[in-house]
């Protein structure tokens, strides 16, 4: 089983719609865990950022942990065209030296 | 302006060639890292760095060097390139270790080994 796993898509969705992206992983010591956005021909960005289990909220954005089922999400509420991206979880646990990257989704938002 | 500058954005060069892809960030940060990112297998580490004279190997080190002479700058060398190494590559860099702090990206240099 892979460390992180996380669906290629694409995922073609309307302008305006609800957008839920995830990713599930098998390291249960994973403490830090991260969304980051890359659009084409561009280097990834930090997206969102959420310490150990709970929700965070940023604009449209919303963050889920799910640390017994080792499950992560990303909502994107009223998707626009602008959000069309590859988006990849990330994460890493306490003290760890690196980042373990999912293969990234990518998403169109269609006008 | 904060950022991560990668040059050359775009190469193209002959098996065996021994090339050096540059980065430098302006932002004091310690941790400093190089990815390559392929159709299907996503990012993955190739080496990284925690401060200045100390780097590591990640996950896929071989036919790679690094140094870490100074703090801003991290250069990536393929001493005898292979086309197995056409890829695309990022630099980053972060605060401190890797773990809790965000990742700047460079914009990436795609490379190809003919």
């Amino acid at each position: 089983q892979k460390e992180v796993e996380q669906d290629p898509g694409p995922l073609s969705v309307p302008e305006g719609a609800i957008v839920s992206l995830n990713c599930t992983y098998s390291n249960s010591a994973f403490q830090y865990f991260m969304w980051y956005r890359q659009y084409s021909r561009k280097g990834p960005e930090l997206l969102m950022y959420t310490y150990s289990s709970g929700n965070k909220e940023d604009g449209r954005f919303t963050a889920q942990v799910d640390k017994s089922s080792k499950y992560i999400s990303l909502f994107i509420r009223d998707s626009q065209p602008s959000d069309s991206a590859t988006y990849l979880c990330a994460m890493s646990g306490y003290r760890d030296d690196k980042i373990i990257f999912g293969k990234g989704t990518r998403l169109h938002i269609l006008p | 302006e904060a950022q991560v500058t990668q040059n050359p954005r775009y190469l193209i060069t002959v098996t065996g060639k021994k090339l050096t892809v540059t980065c430098s960030q302006n932002m004091n940060h310690e941790y400093m890292s190089w990815y390559r990112q392929d159709p299907g297998l996503g990012l993955r580490q190739i080496y990284y760095s925690m401060n200045v004279e100390v780097t590591d190997k990640g996950d896929v080190p071989e036919g790679y060097k690094v140094s870490r002479k100074e703090k801003r700058n991290f250069p990536l060398i393929l001493e005898s390139p292979s086309p197995n190494q056409t890829s695309l590559y990022f630099c980053a860099s972060s605060l401190s270790s890797a773990s809790n702090t965000e990742a700047f990206f460079g914009q990436g240099t795609r490379l190809t080994v003919v």
